[in-house]
């Protein structure tokens, strides 16, 4: 029944590892997201990635890579871990277009804790 | 760029009152999409309304509405008979045309018994 699902919920893991976090939408939506909540609450878009285009905040340092298997999986790859990486990620996904299907629906969050 | 503001971290309203949160935001766009979202401490992040800004209308869903005005680009979001399940944290987000989502930086409300 689950819209959008993320594992794993919970992630401890020391500096320097690699890690995954996978995201799974059964929605039939185009369009999924990835997003960055830090301890402030803020809420920042990592990436926006749909079948034809992959679109990346250019902040988002080149350690972080999204990987789509297909269109109902988003996957966020991060590769040698570092302290200010610990947050919550949360996967989003939305129809790309549309006057009644634009709302984006958030899966429930990874908490990422860097050791 | 879109930019989003939520001018009041904190709120706090009285159990059954009425409570108004503030979203202003930038845009040259003339069509998009404004949303509130809560997150309760389960961290899920759940849609509470949207207002399409084609539309003059106030979208309004059971107890929330908002009084959205374009020119002024506001989009405040009122909580009726505020209830304890209310608590959380709220976030005002704008879509794009180019289907960019844009968050505010959130508002934490507390209702008090």
């Amino acid at each position: 029944d689950t819209a959008v699902s993320q594992t794993p919920k919970y992630l401890v893991t020391q500096m320097g590892n690699d890690k995954s976090i996978k995201c799974e939408q059964n929605l039939g939506h185009d369009t999924m997201y990835w997003y960055k909540q830090d301890s402030k609450k803020f809420l920042k878009i990592m990436f926006s990635y749909n079948n034809k285009e992959l679109i990346i905040n250019e902040t988002v340092p080149n350690r972080f890579s999204p990987k789509s298997p297909d269109k109902a999986h988003l996957n966020l790859h991060i590769n040698s871990l570092e302290l200010g990486d610990s947050a919550v990620y949360f996967c989003a996904s939305s129809q790309e277009l549309g006057r009644d299907t634009d709302t984006q629906y958030f899966g429930p969050g990874t908490r990422l804790t860097v050791l | 760029a879109q930019t989003v503001t939520q001018s009041q971290p904190e709120m706090s309203v009285q159990e059954a009152e009425t409570v108004t949160l503030s979203c202003t935001y930038d845009t040259s766009e003339s069509d998009y999409y404004l949303f509130w979202y809560k997150q309760p401490p389960s961290r899920q992040m759940i849609l509470v309304i949207r207002q399409e800004a084609y539309k003059q209308q106030n979208a309004t869903e059971n107890r929330f509405s908002v009084n959205f005005q374009k020119a002024a680009k506001s989009f405040s979001l009122k909580i009726s008979d505020s209830q304890l399940g209310d608590a959380a944290m709220y976030f005002c987000a704008y879509r794009s045309t180019g289907n960019q989502f844009y968050f505010g930086t959130g508002t934490s409300l507390t209702v008090i018994p």
